[in-house]
Parts: C-alpha cells; sequence; structure tokens
C-alpha cells in the first residue's frame, strides 16, 4: 500500500520569504503521480502544482515549485514569495491507481499547516 | 467552466440517521470520487464513480454507498449514522483517460452527528 509522510505539523513563515513543505512517500509502483493541494480554513481543497514519476524535470506552476527527488522519495513544495493569503493546511498526495485505465484515488498525508507572519 | 460544488454545506444529524450529500462535477469531467476527512486528519478515500458504476473502495463499510447519473453530478449516501461519521465530506470530480487524472474538489460538506 502507498504511504505518504509529512513531518511538519506546522510551520511559520515570514511574509514575502520561500518555505519548503516536506513530503516522503513509498510506493512500490514504477509510474506514479504527487500532487500537492492546499485546504484553507474553508474546506475546500485546491490543487497545486503535480509531478508525475516520469517527468524529467522538477514541475513548477507559479509561486510553487516542487523539488523531485526520486531515488530518496521525496516531493518537497516550494512555495516562494510568501503572502498572508498562502496561510493553509498543505497536502501533499500520491495517485494511485484503482481498476485499469479508468480512474485513480489519492492518498494524503497528515499536512503541514503554514502560517505566514506580516 | 464550472467548478465542483456540493450541498449542503452544512447539515446536523443525530445517530442513526440517515444522509444524502450531493455533488455536481466540473463540466467536461467524467469520474467522481467521495472522501471522508475527520479533524486534523488528511482525507480518506471512501469511493470512486465512473460510468455510473463504482470503480474502487476504500476501507469504509457497506452503509456508506453512491451514485453517480448520467450528467455525472453525484451523491453519498449514509445510512446508520455514527459519531464517527462527523467530518468534512469532499467530492472531487477528475476526467479518466488524461494520464494525469487531477482530482478537483469542491467546497465540502460539514456534517456533525449527536
Amino acid at each position: 500500500a502507498q504511504k505518504i509522510t509529512q513531518t511538519q505539523p506546522g510551520m511559520f513563515v515570514q511574509e514575502k520569504e520561500a518555505v519548503t513543505l516536506d513530503c516522503t512517500y513509498d510506493t512500490s509502483d514504477q509510474s506514479y503521480g504527487l500532487f500537492w493541494y492546499k485546504q484553507p480554513s474553508s474546506g475546500e481543497m485546491i490543487f497545486l502544482i503535480y509531478q508525475g514519476s516520469y517527468d524529467e524535470q522538477n514541475a513548477t506552476e507559479g509561486r510553487y515549485s516542487l523539488n523531485f527527488q526520486k531515488a530518496r522519495k521525496s516531493a518537497n513544495l516550494v512555495i516562494s514569495a510568501s503572502q498572508l493569503g498562502d496561510s493553509a493546511m498543505y497536502f501533499c498526495a500520491m495517485r494511485e491507481v484503482l481498476n485499469g485505465a479508468a480512474g485513480n484515488k489519492l492518498t494524503f498525508g497528515g499536512g503541514t499547516r503554514v502560517l505566514v507572519k506580516p | 467552466e464550472t467548478g465542483v460544488t456540493q450541498s449542503p454545506t452544512h447539515l446536523i444529524k443525530t445517530r442513526g440517521q440517515q444522509v444524502t450529500l450531493r455533488c455536481s462535477s466540473q463540466s467536461g469531467h467524467n469520474t467522481v470520487s467521495w472522501y471522508q476527512q475527520a479533524l486534523g486528519q488528511g482525507p480518506q478515500f471512501i469511493f470512486q464513480y465512473y460510468r455510473e458504476e463504482e470503480n474502487g473502495r476504500g476501507n469504509f463499510p457497506p452503509r456508506f454507498s453512491g451514485l453517480q447519473f448520467p450528467n455525472y453530478s453525484s451523491e453519498l449516501n449514509v445510512n446508520a449514522l455514527e459519531l464517527d461519521d462527523s467530518a468534512l465530506y469532499l467530492c472531487a470530480s477528475s476526467y479518466a483517460g488524461d494520464g494525469r487524472e487531477t482530482q478537483y474538489f469542491g467546497p465540502g460538506t460539514r456534517l456533525l452527528v449527536l
């Protein structure tokens, strides 16, 4: 079974600084996908960034980048130039195939709470 | 493009009752997944529907059941509610077949069982 581990329960970051959120995973699959989601206090899970196991380059989406180290089975999220609106829970998740070619489920880590200080 | 919507936003039930939660998929998506998120934890996969059939199920008892309709909207039904069913229920839609199958989530339904 797949497992996602986020070891940082909470972090403070100064506004305009960068922050790195750790994520390690365990899987025996050769092909897999890793996702990061943001969950504000409102509850909605907002998709941030995706990294495929065969992608040769680290994923980037605006201020979000993913430091993917396949051999170490880590997929850390870097948020650059933090803003007050970045205060939220952040979840790392892995895609697992459900049934043949159709359908995947997500296995989530426990999350990291980020608080951006002005 | 319309995002994923869920109703109701909040719900209070008593132990033993039954509840139905609803979800409308993002346009163009053909797969719906449901997750349960207990307070302070990551979401746990309940089940997924594709082409109106259950496509996979997590470690949840049969009193959790669902439906997917031809317009790809979905329902989650929970019978014989227990106190531990109190949680945020998240619906996510995706398009099966595009490789990534990124799941896009709705705002969730907060269920409190008393």
